[in-house]
């Protein structure tokens, strides 16, 4: 148990909808990261964020955002949604922006 | 940019042999490497990193890796391999800036198949 806690384990949705992934980061660490898991794009950084402020962006959609909260815990925002997003998303933490990422254990996301 | 190359996709090994999982990273400065372990159905696992010093990196579960400069390689090793070890396996690595951002690449994974 890496201490990284994400619900949902499982989302099931249609296309357009909108969903709301949430991350807690281990206990002390101050960074969260985002990452998606797809079989035809593998593993793919989407955001960081350190202590409430966004520090960098990889390849995340407009339609996707997502903001870190004063008590450290990070939501993932997925609007419009489109088959091609049903992925494993997970969420990884660190105590400063240069150490050894933790991952959760991830939600899983259907879009049908 | 950074990038990671593993280039053996699958991998069969019998158990109680050795195991060598293939790493080659491209970056311009000195990287943060490291090798990540997924279980199916699960989140990804620290095994070992390498930031700097020793070039050999002694990890959990009895896994190593070494980091050659020369062969921009960081290849994971295990003397004796067990069937648990059954798993993917991801190689990345990670850039550091003065402001603060860590962007981490991850290779496309080795799926290790272990045989009784």
């Amino acid at each position: 148990d890496s201490g990284v806690t994400q619900t949902p384990k499982h989302l099931i949705t249609a296309t357009g909808q909108r969903v709301t992934l949430r991350c807690s980061p281990r206990s002390g660490d101050l960074s969260v990261y985002w990452y998606q898991q797809s079989l035809d794009q593998g593993l793919q950084f989407l955001i960081q964020y350190y202590n409430g402020e966004e520090r960098a962006k990889g390849n995340i959609l407009e339609r996707f955002s997502a903001q870190q909260f004063p008590d450290l815990h990070s939501e993932l925002n997925l609007s419009s949604l489109e088959l091609g997003d049903s992925a494993l998303y997970f969420c990884a933490s660190s105590v400063a922006t240069q150490e050894t990422q933790y991952f959760g254990p991830g939600t899983r996301l259907l879009v049908l | 940019a950074q990038s990671v190359t593993q280039p053996d996709i699958h991998i069969t090994v019998s158990e109680g042999a050795s195991l060598e999982l293939r790493c080659n990273y491209s970056y311009g400065a000195t990287p943060y490497l490291f090798w990540y372990v997924q279980s199916p159905g699960q989140g990804l696992q620290l095994l070992l990193k390498y930031f700097s010093g020793d070039t050999l990196v002694q990890g959990i579960k009895g896994f190593e890796a070494e980091f050659k400069r020369s062969q921009s390689s960081f290849n994971l090793r295990k003397p004796s391999v067990h069937w648990s070890d059954a798993a993917e396996y991801f190689c990345a690595v990670a850039s550091g800036r003065s402001g603060g951002y860590q962007k981490v690449t991850f290779g496309t994974g080795t799926k290790l198949q272990v045989i009784p």
